[in-house]
């Protein structure tokens, strides 16, 4: 059972940031945060996770709150391409479990 | 090979026949998952192997699917006597050891189930 909640869909204007929130309240200390996206037809893709700390890499960056009961993907620049459902994951550290997607947010990135 | 490779892409299939869906992962990795996705549809977890536990099957969602995971490395997802229900994209994904938190999962293509 997915234990996130994230808003169905949301619009972006191209060349400007994209902020994803996602709900998590029930997650548990050994529990992280795990973001995939999916565009049209393909397969999902890994952008970030993280335990407590906010994280950054070449995709985007994530926003943990010190009570680790919300997050936030950041896309700084949107682009076409970016337009996607994007999932927000909760999953153990020891990975004994299996990743079970949610709803997602439906992303469309604007001209 | 470099990524997960899925065979078939397409498989176009009469009810009651049964299908074999491929999966093959990347190489050393131990974690492996299938999925499907209906059309407009979100991720529906099947099942999840990792290691030399046991098969976490608490997703097949009825005993006509079935998957086996021969020496850790190709898997094949099994589905007997095919409804029309079962028409989806099958994904499988697979990952390196999980514990520590490093699931990157990676997802192959896809196989586009049609039962007709």
């Amino acid at each position: 059972d997915a234990k996130t909640t994230q808003p169905p869909s949301m619009d972006c204007a191209e060349g400007r940031a994209a902020n994803l929130p996602c709900n998590h309240s029930t997650i548990s200390g050994n529990e992280y945060v795990y973001w995939y996206r999916q565009i049209h037809s393909q397969g999902p893709q890994y952008i970030i996770h993280g335990l407590k700390n906010n994280e950054t890499n070449e995709m985007a960056s994530l926003i943990i709150t010190e009570d680790r009961k919300s997050s936030t993907l950041i896309l700084p620049h949107a682009t076409l391409r970016d337009t996607a459902v994007y999932y927000c994951i909760v999953r153990v550290v020891s990975g004994n479990t299996p990743l079970v997607f949610g709803k997602g947010t439906r992303l469309s990135v604007i001209a | 090979g470099a990524g997960v490779s899925q065979s078939p892409s397409n498989k176009v299939t009469e009810k009651g026949k049964d299908v074999e869906l491929r999966c093959d992962p990347i190489s050393g990795h131990t974690a492996l998952y299938w999925y499907r996705q209906s059309l407009g549809q979100g991720l529906e977890f099947l099942i999840y192997f990792q290691g030399n536990s046991a098969p976490d099957k608490s997703g097949l969602p009825s005993d006509r699917f079935s998957a086996e995971r021969t020496g850790g490395s190709v898997s094949t997802l099994t589905i007997q006597r095919t409804q029309q229900e079962d028409s989806a994209v099958y994904l499988c994904a697979s990952s390196l050891n999980p514990t520590g938190g490093r699931t990157e999962a990676f997802f192959g293509q896809g196989t586009r189930l049609t039962v007709v």
